[in-house]
């Protein structure tokens, strides 16, 4: 059964600064994972999947994750961060045909 | 194309009371479930379909109803609301094309006092 870990409820960025939210993951086979976004007040919405057509995955709004199964990571990155980023992130997987999500981290991001 | 869509956005029930959360959508997808959001938890599986006549329970199902008459619709019914129901429902849907690739609606906000 797989599971996904997400380290850190919060983080603060500066604007221009790196994103980087974390997400472990635990499979005994080849995951599917997701990184969702949630803006306030508003349903979850797709930023990219990992699907083992590639480690190195980018989805919208410039951010990207790498599938790292030597560190049974799906660490989620951009490059530099925008005030529109600020919104809470989920991480998922698929466990016995059913999405499972982490419990979610939320990024403020400072002027 | 509406998506998914859920109704209403906000509900207050008072302890004991019933009522329906409706969700539907127009993508014809198979697979529809419910979540609720709590602070610190993430989504939580409640209930889900994988077609027409056919619900199944997920992770936190007491407390909670659903049925699925068509493809479009996946209604979730609180029989008798308890403050612990207070959260954020979203309803979500996708293809059962090994995908796994869900489509959320904008949530219901339901407190319960």
């Amino acid at each position: 059964a797989q599971s996904v870990t997400q380290l850190g409820s919060h983080v603060s960025v500066s604007e221009g600064a790196l994103v980087l939210l974390r997400c472990n993951y635990s499979s005994s086979v080849p995951p599917y994972l997701f990184w969702y976004v949630q803006y306030p007040n508003q349903g979850l919405q797709l930023l990219l999947k990992y699907t083992s057509a590639a480690t190195l995955v980018k989805g919208i709004n410039g951010f990207e994750a790498e599938f790292k199964k030597s560190e049974t990571s799906f660490h989620l990155t951009k490059p530099s961060a925008h005030m529109s980023d600020a919104a809470e992130y989920f991480c998922a997987g698929v466990n016995t045909d059913k999405l499972i999500f982490g419990t979610g981290t939320r990024l403020q991001v400072f002027p | 194309n509406a998506g998914v869509t859920q109704t209403p956005k906000f509900q207050v029930l008072k302890t004991g009371q019933s009522m329906t959360l409706q969700c539907a959508q127009d993508m014809n997808h198979e697979y529809m479930s419910w979540y609720r959001q709590d602070p610190g938890m993430g989504l939580r599986l409640i209930h889900y379909s994988v077609g027409a006549g056919i619900t199944d329970q997920g992770e936190v199902p007491n407390g909670y109803n659903v049925s699925r008459s068509t493809t479009e619709d996946f209604p979730l019914r609180l029989l008798s609301a308890a403050p612990s129901q207070t959260s954020v429902y979203f309803c979500a849907s996708s293809f059962r094309d090994g995908s796994y690739e869900q489509y959320f609606g904008p949530g219901t906000r339901l407190t319960v006092t």
